[in-house]
């Protein structure tokens, strides 16, 4: 079984400009989700998809971040216009069942992203 | 909203000494406790979790946790590490709020086992 994947591995972008994560859940899990780890900081929850409507996204920093979740596949998370504090390390995250809590949530390698 | 901490930002040991890595949580309600280690150029990996029932949680590689509900603490711990340990490990906590069962993360504690 594929795990979660996750395209770039790494982006370097120029401040003011677009970039778009993505991640490929494990196939027929539900829960997807997203967290950002800062340099030197924890690692913060982002947003939770169940298929492809969003369940929770208080973690969303503002309104520069889209994320979406077309068919209840695969997701994007769109930062548009990059600023220096968004670099970081992009995670993503899928389980099975709802109470990810219960059952084991996966992540991929991360996207780490830098803004100059 | 739930918080955790690790105090220690590196811990480094020679090969088969014992280790013990630090984490705080702050909630007082029942909660669910993880660990997560990240290997160089790896994602992050389920390591252990505390839901119910035993305080004391063993991983397949040797580490344990135990959950100590007084000091709100859940320290990992292994008897003697090998090279191979060497990786980032990540104290989470559940967090229920905002509708959805998600993870609040530590800072992170880097191992560096030593020969």
């Amino acid at each position: 079984e594929a795990g979660v994947t996750q395209f770039p591995s790494h982006s370097v972008i120029e401040k003011g400009q677009t970039v778009t994560l993505r991640c490929d859940p494990i196939s027929g899990h539900d829960n997807l989700y997203w967290y950002r780890r800062v340099m030197g900081k924890e690692i913060k929850f982002l947003l939770h998809f169940v298929k492809e409507s969003k369940q929770d996204e208080s973690g969303m920093p503002n309104n520069r971040f889209l994320a979406e979740r077309t068919g209840g596949t695969y997701s994007t998370l769109k930062v548009q216009p990059a600023e220096l504090e968004d670099s970081g390390v992009y995670f993503c995250a899928s389980s099975r069942d709802m109470g990810a809590l219960n059952t084991e949530a996966f992540f991929g390698q991360g996207t780490r992203l830098t803004v100059v | 909203a739930q918080s955790v901490t690790q105090l220690d930002s590196q811990v480094p040991v020679f090969e088969e000494a014992p280790v013990e890595l630090r984490c705080n949580y702050s909630s007082s309600v029942s909660v669910y406790l993880f660990w997560y280690v990240q290997y160089p150029n790896q994602g992050l990996q389920l390591l252990l979790k505390y839901l119910s029932g035993s305080t004391l949680v063993e991983s397949i590689n040797g580490f344990e946790a135990e959950f100590n509900k007084s000091q709100t603490s859940f320290h990992l711990r292994k008897p003697s590490v090998h090279i191979s340990d060497t990786a980032e490990y990540f104290c989470a906590v559940s967090d229920l709020e905002g509708g959805s069962e998600k993870l609040v993360f530590g800072k992170g504690t880097k191992l560096t086992v030593n020969p």
